[in-house]
């Protein structure tokens, strides 16, 4: 079958660095999302990896790495407003996208 | 440019009613989607379109129907709502396949 895993919790102080992790085993690869979901709102578009590597963008980067199935959301200079779900969702071999549950992060002053 | 919009956003229905929710996107997208999201649990796809008059089942097809008579509208059906039907409801449209989806801002569903 195919699955996503993500922490389901995690917490960090504002001005500080996390790392949200995602592995995933999915039929194929054509690339990974990641979405910020503030809690009673629609997701929003953050990255796309389809090659090994990182992309930055501003204070969020996100890193692939294919042959481990896994990827990392890195969020520096953390503010308040960053507390929100991150979701990872993977774009298989028939470009069907699959979630995962969603990583809340809580941050605190 | 309103993107994607969804109505109603909230409702509250009785066990056997029928309802339609409606999404509409003017972003001239080729693909759209029906998404539900519950407590815990990632989206689940429930129906998807790949162009106008097109429609396929998702993971969870069951107790919906979809329709797609116009590229900007995607409808989503409930023929007798149950309470397990109770949930947040995401519509979502895209251009290609390995483009960002953009989502409406949801409709919140109770089936009492």
């Amino acid at each position: 079958g195919q699955n996503i895993d993500q922490p389901t919790e995690m917490t960090a102080t504002e001005g500080a660095i996390v790392q949200i992790n995602c592995t995933y085993q999915t039929s194929g690869f054509n690339g990974l999302f990641w979405y910020q979901q503030h809690a009673g709102e629609a997701p929003t578009f953050l990255s796309y990896n389809v090659l090994d590597g990182l992309e930055e963008k501003g204070r969020f980067s996100s890193f692939l790495s294919r042959s481990k199935g896994y990827s990392y959301l890195l969020l520096k200079e953390l503010q308040m407003k960053d507390s929100a779900s991150y979701l990872c969702a993977v774009l298989d071999s028939n470009y069907q996208l699959i979630w995962g549950a969603g990583t809340k992060l809580i941050i605190k002053p | 440019n309103a993107g994607v919009t969804q109505t109603p956003k909230f409702r509250v229905l009785k066990t056997g009613q029928s309802m339609t929710l409606l999404c509409a996107q003017d972003m001239n997208h080729e693909y759209m989607y029906w998404y539900r999201q519950d407590p815990g649990m990632g989206l689940r796809l429930i129906h998807y379109s790949v162009g106008e008059g097109t429609t396929a089942k998702g993971e969870v097809p069951d107790g919906y129907n979809v329709s797609r008579l116009k590229k900007q509208n995607f409808l989503l059906g409930l023929e007798s709502a149950a309470p397990s039907q109770t949930s947040v409801y995401f519509c979502a449209s895209q251009m290609r396949e390995n483009q960002p989806q953009h989502f409406g801002d949801g409709t919140r569903l109770s089936i009492l």
